[in-house]
């Protein structure tokens, strides 16, 4: 099955520094590849996402690129902002499956 | 789009009850739900998956006959905690499939609500 190893935190960093969590997965196949970012007391929301090696998902600032030779997807972000304060997950989802397998999380504190 | 509803938010329950939680899917029909624990400060756990009209799979090592789920329309699954005790004290998530839709609804695989935070006393 799928699994999924994330940058153990938590991770505190100051305004507007770089920010790299790190992910690597094991699947069969050909995943798609998903961070999600769960708030503090919420559910998770979808952040981003890569379907195919080399893509590069973006959004809020935030990128990952699908690196299959490395089978990782590191997520960064150049200036992280104290409203990026959040868990991060990374989740590999296999081709025709549905259940998705979450990372352990990553915690991000932003101090202003 | 791809709203899904979880209710209650939070739960304080007495040891011994059972407490039932709500997932619904507001504006999509989602015949595959997901049920998720998730432990301060840790991952998510899956627990079971929740088929329409079928009866739900269960990851191993959870209780079925303690986590009871029912999954009797397109656009609601209910997980209910029987014999509560503190050890279920947990935040609990559920997620609706959005796997074939179209977009914008099938974006993301999963469309979560935002869970339900359930203390036994």
């Amino acid at each position: 099955g799928n699994s999924v190893t994330q940058m153990e935190g938590p991770v505190t960093l100051s305004e507007e520094a770089f920010l790299t969590i790190n992910c690597t997965y094991t699947a069969t196949g050909y995943p798609s590849l998903f961070w999600y970012v769960q708030y503090p007391g919420e559910g998770l929301q979808l952040l981003l996402k890569a379907t195919k090696a080399d893509d590069k998902g973006s959004n809020k600032g935030f990128e990952a690129t699908y690196r299959k030779e490395t089978t990782s997807f590191h997520l960064e972000k150049g200036s992280v902002q104290v409203s990026d304060s959040a868990v991060y997950f990374c989740a590999p989802l296999g081709q025709g499956a549905q259940k998705l397998v979450f990372g352990q999380g990553t915690r991000l504190t932003i101090n202003p | 789009g791809a709203v899904v509803s979880q209710h209650p938010s939070w739960v304080i329950c007495k040891s011994g009850t059972s407490v039932k939680i709500e997932c619904r899917s507001l504006d999509f029909q989602a015949t595959t739900m997901f049920w998720y624990r998730q432990f301060p400060k840790q991952s998510l756990m899956l627990m079971a998956t929740s088929n329409e009209g079928s009866k739900a799979t269960y990851e191993q090592g959870v209780e079925k006959d303690k986590f009871l789920i029912n999954h009797a329309s397109l656009t609601l699954s209910t997980l209910t905690v029987t014999s509560a005790h503190p050890e279920d004290s947990s935040f609990y998530i559920c997620s609706a499939s959005t796997q074939g839709l179209a977009t914008p609804y099938g974006n993301s695989p999963l469309h979560f609500g935002n869970g339900t935070r359930l203390t036994v006393t």
